[in-house]
């Protein structure tokens, strides 16, 4: 168990420019999700996956950020045409419980610095 | 609309002492709650959880209450380390989806 592991692990671009993050979550779990942090708030969920399946998007996401995780194994979330509102932490986590023992192991994120 | 509020942003606690942390939220669906850890630059740590169905859930040092009522949840770390200096972040699972909705954080700091 190597935990879930994120590339890079800081990305520094100009506005306009696009940025891709790359997640790779625990092997065996089913289940992928991004979130955002700023500085003084909590992570703010963006997307999940089950497997491939994007099941649900936050609708605070504008249509330049999009996720995607192709064969239910690493995710990348691409953001086009960033902006510096868009600098952030960029979280990803997995999982594969269910219920009450379900639990989000986190990586160590991406820091996007938008200049 | 935060449906699940810290509302202290910080805490200082002397080493060997308890350190409590609170956590509100709106929604009396939410049935599971969990609490991380994050350090500068480092991802959350999952912490402790506890399903509605119980009100307290203990895991050496750390231990989780729940009071329905008044839809709170505290954490209680006790005692308190200097290894404990980190932002703690509570958060709920949405009902009906896998998503979890997490506080904007209390920043603790242990003295000592």
């Amino acid at each position: 168990d190597t935990g879930v592991s994120q590339d890079p692990r800081h990305k520094i671009t100009k506005r306009g420019q696009n940025v891709t993050f790359r997640c790779d979550p625990i092997s065996e779990h089913n289940r992928l999700y991004w979130y955002r942090q700023t500085l003084g708030q909590g992570p703010e969920f963006l997307t999940y996956f089950q497997n491939e399946a994007q099941l649900e998007k936050s609708r605070l996401l504008s249509d330049r950020f999009s996720a995607e995780r192709p064969k239910g194994s690493f995710s990348t979330l691409e953001i086009q045409r960033t902006e510096q509102g868009d600098s952030a932490m960029y979280l990803c986590a997995s999982t594969t419980g269910v219920g009450t023992n379900e639990k989000l192991f986190f990586g160590s994120g991406t820091q996007l610095s938008v200049l | 609309d935060q449906q699940v509020k810290q509302n202290s942003p910080s805490l200082s606690v002397q080493e060997g002492r308890i350190s409590i942390l609170n956590c509100d939220y709106t929604n009396s669906m939410f049935d599971y709650f969990l609490w991380y850890k994050k350090y500068p630059a480092e991802g959350p740590t999952f912490l402790i959880s506890i399903s509605s169905i119980k009100d307290k859930n203990e895991d050496g040092r750390f231990t989780v209450f729940l009071n329905k009522s008044a839809k709170h949840l505290s954490l209680h770390i006790v005692p308190s380390q200097p290894g404990d200096s980190a932002v703690y972040f509570c958060a709920a699972s949405v009902p009906g989806t896998y998503k979890y909705i997490f506080g904007t954080g209390t920043r603790l700091k242990v003295l000592a």
